[in-house]
C-alpha cells in the first residue's frame, strides 16, 4: 500500500506570493492533518480535515487555508508569503478517532 | 492549554549504551501520548503510544516508554542502541479523541558514536 506522497518535496517562493502544497492521503484514510515545523517552534497543528469537512484548527493566521477534495486528497494554501513561512510542511492521513497517523515526506518551502 | 517539554534538544551516545529521552507533559486530563522518530529527509514515524491501561509500553525498534502520572512524564528508553536510531525524537499529546490536535515537544536529536 502505497504511503502518503506530498507534492511538490522542495518549493523556493519570494515573500508576497502565494502556495499551494498537495497531500495524496493513504488509499482508505479520510482524514488528513497538516503540520508546519520549524526549528524555532518545532512541529505546530495547521488543520484536520475528515471527509472534506474541517474538523479541527491550530492558531495560525488566515492566511494559510485548506480543502480536502471528495478523494480525500488535500491541499494547502498560503497567501501572501512572508519570510517567516519558511518551514517543512507535513501532512498525516488517517482513518480517523483513535486510528494511528501516518505522516508524509514533507514539502520544504522556502520563502526569500 | 496542553504543552509538552523535551528538555534535551541534542543528546550522544554510544552504540550499545543505553538511551533514556525525557519528556514532560502538561495536560488537564488523563491524555494520549506519543512518542515519534523523524530520521533526516523523512516525516515521523509512530514509535509508540499510550492511551490506558499498563503504564510501561513496548514499542517498535526495541523502544518502550514509561508513563508516570504522578511525574507527568512519559520517558522513553531503549536498552542498547545501534548506530541507525540516530534521528530527531519527538514526543507528543492530545486529547483523548485521538490524534488530531496533537501538541508535540520540540525535539530531541540523536547522535551515535561507534
Amino acid at each position: 500500500k502505497a504511503g502518503v506522497t506530498q507534492t511538490p518535496r522542495y518549493l523556493i517562493k519570494t515573500r508576497g506570493q502565494q502556495v499551494t502544497l498537495s497531500c495524496s492521503p493513504i488509499s482508505g484514510h479520510r482524514s488528513v492533518s497538516w503540520y508546519q515545523q520549524t526549528p524555532g517552534q518545532g512541529l505546530q497543528f495547521l488543520f484536520e480535515y475528515f471527509s472534506e469537512t474541517q474538523r479541527n484548527k491550530g492558531n495560525f493566521p488566515g492566511r494559510f487555508s485548506g480543502r480536502q477534495f471528495s478523494n480525500s486528497r488535500s491541499e494547502m494554501n498560503v497567501s501572501t508569503l512572508e519570510l517567516g513561512d519558511s518551514a517543512l510542511y507535513l501532512c498525516a492521513s488517517s482513518l480517523g478517532g483513535q486510528n494511528e497517523q501516518f505522516f508524509g515526506p514533507g514539502t520544504r518551502l522556502t520563502v526569500l | 492549554a496542553q504543552s509538552v517539554t523535551q528538555p534535551d534538544i541534542h543528546i550522544t551516545v554510544s552504540e550499545g549504551a543505553s538511551l533514556e529521552l525525557r519528556c514532560n507533559y502538561s495536560y488537564g486530563a488523563t491524555p494520549y501520548l506519543f512518542w515519534y522518530v523523524q530520521s533526516p529527509g523523512q516525516g515521523l514515524q509512530l514509535l509508540l503510544k499510550y492511551f490506558s491501561g499498563d503504564t510501561l509500553v513496548q514499542g517498535i525498534k526495541g523502544f518502550e516508554a514509561e508513563f508516570k502520572r504522578s511525574q507527568s512524564s512519559f520517558n522513553l528508553r531503549k536498552p542498547s542502541v545501534h548506530w541507525s536510531d540516530a534521528a530527531e525524537y519527538f514526543c507528543a499529546v492530545g486529547p483523548r479523541g485521538g490524534y488530531q490536535k496533537v501538541t508535540f515537544g520540540t525535539g530531541t536529536k540523536l547522535q551515535v558514536i561507534p
